[in-house]
């Protein structure tokens, strides 16, 4: 089955400056890659998905990035706030029935004042 | 108003009791999911139905049993708890055909003495 990997697994930034969290998978037959946060003792939300068919995908401050040669996928935070500090997991979907996300192990990402 | 919920918000019970936990999407979604996120705050699926028909079932003890009585419910249930099984646990659903996004309810936290 699918297997997701994470890094970091904590992340320490100072306000302003940008935050990359970087994922692999295993399964060369995922075809959709959501990142999700979660603040703390909230639900997961997602922020931003990308699709195999994109290479790029940005939406105001956050960006992901897809390499399906490498099988790795990146989320990019720019410029960033207090308000970004929370858990942020990356996920893979294997297409077929279900729908079954696999998601990484998480970083805890802090941004610093 | 609430997209998905789930009830309790927390449940508190001694080893070897059995605890139901509700879910409920009001999106009109077909499919739905349970999650386990234990205290490393590792997310790790254990069921998903689509329209009332079981469809992912991973390697879950059998006490942990499932229901879903219509599409907009999902329910938990849980026999013979044990310690082990401390942890939050999140109801999801999945957007409508041609979308991949799930959304998560705010989570049960079940703590077994």
């Amino acid at each position: 089955g699918e297997n997701v990997e994470q890094h970091p697994s904590t992340l320490s930034v100072q306000e302003g400056d940008s935050a990359v969290i970087k994922c692999t998978y295993s399964d060369s037959a995922s075809n959709y890659f959501p990142w999700y946060k979660q603040e703390l003792g909230k639900r997961p939300q997602l922020i931003i998905d990308i699709r195999s068919n994109v290479g790029e995908k940005k939406d105001q401050r956050i960006a992901v990035t897809l390499n399906k040669t490498a099988k790795h996928f990146s989320l990019h935070i720019t410029e960033t706030q207090p308000e970004d500090s929370a858990v942020y997991f990356c996920a893979g979907r294997v297409g077929g029935g279900g729908n079954k996300l696999t998601f990484g192990t998480g970083t805890q990402l802090k941004v610093e004042l | 108003d609430t997209a998905v919920s789930q009830t309790p918000k927390y449940l508190v019970t001694q080893m070897g009791n059995d605890k139901s936990i509700k879910c409920e999407q009001n999106l009109g979604h077909d499919t739905m999911y349970w999650y386990k996120q234990d205290s490393k705050k590792f997310l790790k699926i254990m069921f998903s139905y689509n329209n009332k028909e079981l469809i992912i079932n991973e390697t879950v003890p059998n006490r942990f049993s499932p229901k879903s009585p219509d599409k907009a419910h999902l329910n938990l249930h849980i026999n013979s708890l044990e310690l082990g099984d401390s942890a939050v646990y999140f109801c999801a659903s999945r957007g409508l055909a041609g979308s991949y996004e799930q959304f998560f309810g705010p989570g049960t936290r079940l703590t077994v003495l």
